[in-house]
């Protein structure tokens, strides 16, 4: 079955420190994995996008993470701020029959000053 | 200046009603969906249009019925509204489609509240 899981659910780190949020998908065959950020009470916005062959792709201080092997994805947030407190959601596209994006639970991301 | 702008923001209306949401983009992009976020946060596909054309219908009740007037507005309207039909809607859209990578653009979201 075509799954996204993210890890952990939640997470409650100070300003100023790094954290890194997993993703792991049994999407097979896929051709992109997406990154998106979703503060409440809006809609999510893109961070990264990276292709079956990329390994890596940065945003700021978002560094996104990508072994198409192990079928692993990680993101990585640097010097956290208070306004990266939100949810993130990771997403795989599927491209077999019926293509479509399959979604994530997201990640509870919360920066304390 | 909003690039994917819904309205209304919030609907609050009882068992049975019909209601619609409307959809605008101004980026020009050609493709629109919606989306459904339930309480657990879950993002589902709903439609995709593409150039005012169907492209994307997931087993949705038929109670909804997209309509794309032009390739910039994607409205929803649901029919005969049931408790569980109570979710934020969001409205997204896309230049490529999304197989190609196509970066997704989405809307404020309407949260829809069913007494």
């Amino acid at each position: 079955k075509n799954q996204v899981e993210q890890s952990p659910q939640s997470l409650i780190i100070l300003e100023g420190k790094n954290c890194t949020l997993q993703c792991n998908y049994t999407v097979s065959p896929f051709s992109n994995l997406r990154w998106y950020k979703q503060d409440t009470g809006r809609g999510p916005v893109s961070l990264t996008i990276m292709t079956f062959s990329e390994n890596t792709k940065s945003n700021g201080r978002y560094t996104a993470t990508l072994d198409a092997d192990t079928k692993q994805s990680s993101l990585h947030i640097t010097a956290s701020q208070l306004s990266d407190s939100a949810s993130y959601i990771c997403v795989v596209y599927y491209a077999g029959n019926n293509r479509k994006l399959i979604w994530g639970l997201g990640t509870s991301l919360a920066v304390n000053p | 200046d909003t690039a994917v702008s819904q309205t209304p923001k919030y609907l609050v209306t009882q068992m049975g009603n019909d209601k619609s949401i409307k959809c605008e983009q101004n980026l020009g992009h050609d493709t629109m969906y919606w989306y459904k976020q339930d309480s657990k946060k879950f993002l589902k596909i709903m439609f995709s249009y593409n150039n005012k054309e169907l492209i994307i219908n997931e087993t949705v009740p038929n109670r909804f019925s997209p309509k794309s007037p032009d390739k910039a507005h994607l409205n929803l309207h649901i029919n005969s509204l049931e408790l569980g039909d109570s979710a934020v809607y969001f409205c997204a859209s896309s230049q490529a489609g999304i197989g190609r990578a196509g970066e997704l653009f989405f809307g404020e979201g309407s949260r829809l509240t069913v007494l």
